[in-house]
């Protein structure tokens, strides 16, 4: 089946210790996004890449960064983390804009101590 | 309205009973209106997508309707089952923002 793959599920760093959260997508979709999800509130878009384009949010902090080598594959590097970015991380998909339906990994669950 | 908001944030009810939760959204430029169902430690799933004022989609036993007017969408779920248990988000794309925007989820608890 077609899916959007999310490594690890679950992920403890230390504070300030880098850390990188894995995507894949069998769906070859141009357009993936990265969400973080904190505790109760609505995912919040962090940035996404339209084919090589990469779209950062304005109030995305500095410390995290975003690389696609290929269409397959999308990866999210925390620098330095802190404890304010222990959250849910969800990568997804979507053909062309993102109007269109996107198709979801099953996040990262980062806990940071 | 600026945000996506959704009511109520959480809900119990039980197996049979029928419910319905409300997405809020920025009416100004709207293009499209997104539900999605996210069960525990699985992917969330698009129900629908819609972009068309006074449309309806149904998907089994559960349907939703837009009013982009005024800025609104309810979901429905009729006959509600254990297995429907889920958070279901709804985000809103508009011309102003030119991103998903999302609402921070209805938690629905079907009780067997």
């Amino acid at each position: 089946d077609a899916m959007v793959i999310q490594n690890p599920r679950y992920q403890v760093t230390q504070f300030g210790k880098p850390v990188t959260l894995s995507c894949s997508q069998t769906l070859n979709h141009n357009v993936m996004y990265w969400y973080q999800q904190k505790s109760s509130q609505a995912p919040k878009l962090l940035f996404h890449y339209y084919d090589k384009d990469f779209n950062n949010e304005a109030d995305t902090p500095d410390n995290f960064q975003s690389r696609r080598p290929n269409t397959s594959f999308c990866f999210l590097d925390i620098r330095s983390p802190g404890l304010g970015d222990a959250a849910m991380y969800l990568c997804a998909t979507s053909r062309g804009s993102s109007y269109n339906e996107q198709f979801f990994g099953p996040g990262t669950r980062l806990t940071v101590l | 309205i600026l945000n996506v908001e959704q009511s109520p944030q959480s809900l119990h009810v039980q197996e049979g009973d029928s419910t319905n939760f409300t997405c809020s959204f920025p009416s100004s430029n709207f293009y499209a209106l997104h539900w999605y169902r996210w069960e525990t430690a699985k992917s969330p799933e698009a129900l629908f997508v819609m972009t068309l004022n006074g449309d309806e989609k149904k998907k089994g036993r559960i349907s939703a309707t837009l009013n982009t007017k005024e800025g609104y969408s309810y979901l429905y779920i009729k006959g509600s089952q254990p297995e429907d248990s889920a958070t279901y988000l709804c985000a809103s794309f508009s011309g102003n923002t030119g991103k998903l925007i999302f609402g921070q989820g209805t938690t629905l608890q079907v009780k067997p």
